[in-house]
Parts: C-alpha cells; structure tokens; sequence
C-alpha cells in the first residue's frame, strides 16, 4: 500500500523560511494541502508528475515554491515570508490520475506535518 | 473566484440517511470530489467523479451533481461516520474545497 509521509514541520519565526519533504509517488501529479488549527482545508500548492508544471493558491503565490526530484521520489515545499497565519497542519497528497497534470481528486494523503509561526 | 457552500453541520439519527450538500455555480458542470476527515486524522476520499467510490468504501456512501448542487448521501448512517465532510473541484487550475460540514449521528 503506497503512504505518504511529511517532515520538516517545525517552529518559526514570521519572516522566516522552512523546507518541507513529502515521500511521494513518482509518475502522478501531487499537491500540498493545510488546514490551519479548528478550520477546514485549504488547498496550497501542486505539481505535474513530470514537476514541469506548478500551480499555487493566491494566498501563498510568491511566497512558496513547490518541487519535486523524481529520482528520490520526493516532493518539497519551499515556504519563506512565513505569516502566523500560515501556521497549519500541511499535507501531502496524491492526484488519483496516473501521469498528468494535476486534475483530479486526492486518493492518498500523508498524515500531515505542523507547522507554527510564532515568536 | 469560484466558491463551494457546504452546511456548517447535519445531524442524522442512527440507521437513517443524511445528505450533505455543496453549491456552486453551475457545479453540475465541473467533477466534484467528497473527503472525510475524523479528529486527528487525515482526510479520506470516500467520492470522487461525483458519484465513484474508492475501494474500501461502504456502498452506504453514494453521491450525485447536478445543476448547482452536489450531495453526497450516506445510507443507514453508523456512528462510525461522524466525521467533518468536505467537497472539492478543481477550477482553473486550482483546487476550491468547501468550507466542510460537521455529521453528527444521533
């Protein structure tokens, strides 16, 4: 059974940048999705199979940068200019399509990785 | 931008069958996925393509759009299905989710 798992959550400080990793799965178009504390999802960012296409919410456009390395088998959020209200569980999740862009619905997600904006 | 309007919260009693909505602007027209989201967890896609259910997903679970209204209906409701339910569409190249619905199951 194919699993996602998160990391590079952490604590920091407004203003300040943060790299998370996501295990992913080569050949499909993945997405990163947060939900900040007691609130609903909130769709961030995602990325073609191939990572020659990336799409981004107007909430963090220019702030974050999605990538991916398809030899490890791994996606990443780039996130700088944290704001406390990019303080959230964030997590990775899998485009049921096989080898697209990104399309449809999100058949796997990772557990989530917190990250908190404070000083 | 393009919006989804779920109900905050739907109570149905054990055994009975809840419908969740989602509205839209012409919904009908777009494929609308469902997630269900227990305290603690990550969510779970339990529709996707309107009314398609993953493997693993009770039939219990079904679901339909059309016009500017998508539902998702749960049969005989078991206290295992209170969750946050959350619907989802892609539009113009990013992902609206609803602001989600509490079930409670009575």
């Amino acid at each position: 059974e194919v699993q996602l798992l998160e990391s590079g959550g952490g604590l920091v400080q407004p203003g300040g940048s943060l790299r998370l990793a996501c295990a992913a799965s080569r050949n499909y178009a993945m997405s990163w999705v947060r939900q900040a504390p007691g609130k609903g999802l909130e769709w961030v960012s995602a990325i073609s199979h191939s990572g020659t296409s990336s799409y981004y919410a107007d909430s963090v456009k220019g702030r974050f940068t999605i990538s991916r390395d398809n030899s490890k088998n791994t996606l990443y959020l780039q996130m700088s200019s944290l704001r406390a209200e990019d303080t959230a569980v964030y997590y990775c999740a899998r485009d049921r399509t096989l080898g697209t862009r990104p399309h449809d619905a999100f058949d796997i997600w990772g557990q989530g990785t917190m990250v908190t904006v404070s000083s | 931008s393009y919006e989804l309007t779920q109900p905050l919260s739907v109570s149905v009693a054990l055994g009975q069958t809840a419908r969740i909505t989602c509205g839209g602007s012409n919904i009908g027209s777009k494929n609308v996925h469902w997630y269900q989201q227990k305290p603690g967890q990550a969510p779970v896609l339990v529709i996707y393509r309107d009314s398609n259910r993953p493997s693993g997903i009770p039939e219990r679970f079904s679901g339909s759009n059309s016009g500017s209204t998508a539902t998702l209906t749960i049969s005989r409701a078991q206290a295992g299905d209170e969750a946050d339910y959350y619907c989802q569409v892609w539009d113009s190249s990013t992902v609206i989710f609803g602001g989600g619905t509490k079930l409670t199951v009575l």
